[in-house]
């Protein structure tokens, strides 16, 4: 079983201010790092799959980076609003079957803004 | 497009008592799983399947059983409900040959007393 780890487990940040998190994952037997959005009450969205090293994918306010020889992603949220409160899900697929086994996901990261 | 649904959304078990969660997607998805979430832990795998006929064990297999009939149906079964499966069960489905990018259904909450 791999370990997939992210920090910090809760992060309250004022309304407009920019964040950060991180996901750590086994660097080897890598083939894709996910990111998911969850909210309250709801089901788990993706945000981004990412497979190269290096790699950097962006979408509106938020964006998120890739390291796979050191085996960490961040996930950042520019200018926070309300509507980004949400627990994040990072997700490790060390598998070349692009999810047919399953995936290996962190705690999340539960993100509070504060208006 | 209803995407992934699973049924009941609620549901009060005995201990002992055996029950079904349903999982159906539209999207014809060849990869289907199932996860259950509780506090303070990550999602965990309990079974997933590639295709129709096919299914294997995650991480967490043990009390359950699945199967898969049809490419859109992946049942979940609680042969003998214990308490230690009081949980929130998650379907999820994704495309071969896609990401891997896994679409969810809206969960099932279990109380086993």
């Amino acid at each position: 079983i791999l370990n997939v780890e992210q920090s910090p487990q809760s992060l309250h940040v004022q309304e407009g201010d920019s964040t950060n998190f991180t996901c750590s994952f086994p660097s080897s037997n890598f083939y894709a790092l996910h990111w998911y959005r969850w909210e309250t009450a709801k089901s788990p969205e993706a945000l981004f799959v990412m497979t190269l090293n290096g790699d950097e994918k962006k979408k509106g306010r938020i964006s998120a980076t890739l390291n796979t020889k050191e085996g960490y992603s961040y996930l950042y949220i520019k200018g926070s609003q309300p509507e980004d409160s949400a627990t994040y899900l990072c997700a490790s697929d060390p598998y070349s079957g692009g999810g047919a086994d399953g995936l290996t996901f962190g705690k999340g990261t539960h993100l509070i803004i504060q208006p | 497009n209803a995407g992934v649904t699973q049924t009941p959304k609620f549901q009060v078990l005995k201990t002992g008592q055996s029950m079904t969660l349903q999982c159906a997607q539209d999207m014809n998805h060849e990869y289907m799983s199932w996860y259950r979430q509780d506090p303070g832990m990550g999602l965990r795998l309990i079974h997933y399947s590639v295709g129709a006929g096919i299914t294997d064990q995650g991480e967490v297999p043990n009390g359950y059983n699945v199967s898969r009939s049809t490419t859109e149906d992946f049942p979940l079964r609680l042969l003998s409900a214990a308490p230690s499966q009081t949980s929130v069960y998650f379907c999820a489905s994704t495309t071969k040959g896609g990401t891997g990018e896994l679409f969810f259904g809206e969960g099932s909450r279990l109380t086993v007393l």
